[in-house]
């Protein structure tokens, strides 16, 4: 199977920091990546596919890059509404992985 | 609007058996691949199950096969997910997700979840 490792774990930033989370998989993806943001309680949502095409309805300061087997999830002015879980996950193979989670909390 | 509202989670004895349920709605259902995701208690997410939309393909984590079973019943656009021999391990909220191609693709929308406890 794929692993997928995402870095850091926890991550404490300030409302307008500009916030990069990295996801590592363990043989290449190629762009078969996506991220998810999820709160509290609640069910993970879609932010990015395909590494770096956004979700309808998600704002523009989400962004993602890379291919292969480094990939960058990046909020260009971190707000309130942002502090969650985020993880990674890929989709090249039939058995698909997550990353194990970043927190991003309040400095 | 794309809606999946999973049922049938509750609390079973190990060694016991449960079926979940994902009503949906909001899209050809048979064009979609559908998966089902869990979380335990303060932990990661983690993929467990996932079937094509022809419903021909199933696909299954190493820690589920063997005792759990997807399908879809796609008169009645429901997924399903049979739990069997069910330990303390397996206690979890448990999501259904709909998959953006019919055999590929992110998890695009997600149900609610239903929390399943394995506890004597």
């Amino acid at each position: 199977d794929i692993q997928m490792t995402q870095s850091p774990s926890t991550l404490s930033a300030s409302i307008g920091d500009r916030v990069t989370i990295t996801c590592r998989a363990s043989q290449s993806i190629s762009g078969w990546l996506a991220w998810y943001q999820q709160k509290p309680g609640k069910a993970p949502k879609l932010l990015i596919y395909q590494a770096s095409r956004l979700q309808s309805g998600v704002p523009s300061r989400f962004s993602g890059s890379g291919s292969g087997t480094e990939f960058t999830l990046t909020i260009s002015s971190l707000q309130p509404d942002d502090f969650a879980n985020y993880y990674c996950q890929q989709y090249s193979s039939y058995s698909l992985t997550f990353g194990g989670g970043t927190k991003v909390e309040i400095k | 609007e794309v809606q999946l509202l999973e049922s049938g989670g509750g609390l079973v004895q190990p060694g016991g058996s449960l079926r979940l349920s994902c009503a949906a709605s909001g899209f050809t259902f048979n064009n979609y691949a559908m998966t089902w995701v869990r979380q335990a208690p303060g932990k990661g997410l983690e993929w467990i199950s996932a079937i094509r939309g022809s419903g021909f393909n199933t696909y299954y984590a190493d820690s589920v096969r063997g005792r759990f079973t997807i399908s879809t019943d796609n008169s009645g656009n429901t997924l399903f997910l049979q739990m069997n021999s069910l330990s303390a391990e397996d206690t979890a909220v448990y999501y259904c997700a709909k998959r953006g191609g019919e055999n590929s693709g992110p998890f695009d929308f997600w149900g609610q979840g239903t929390l399943v406890t394995v506890s004597s």
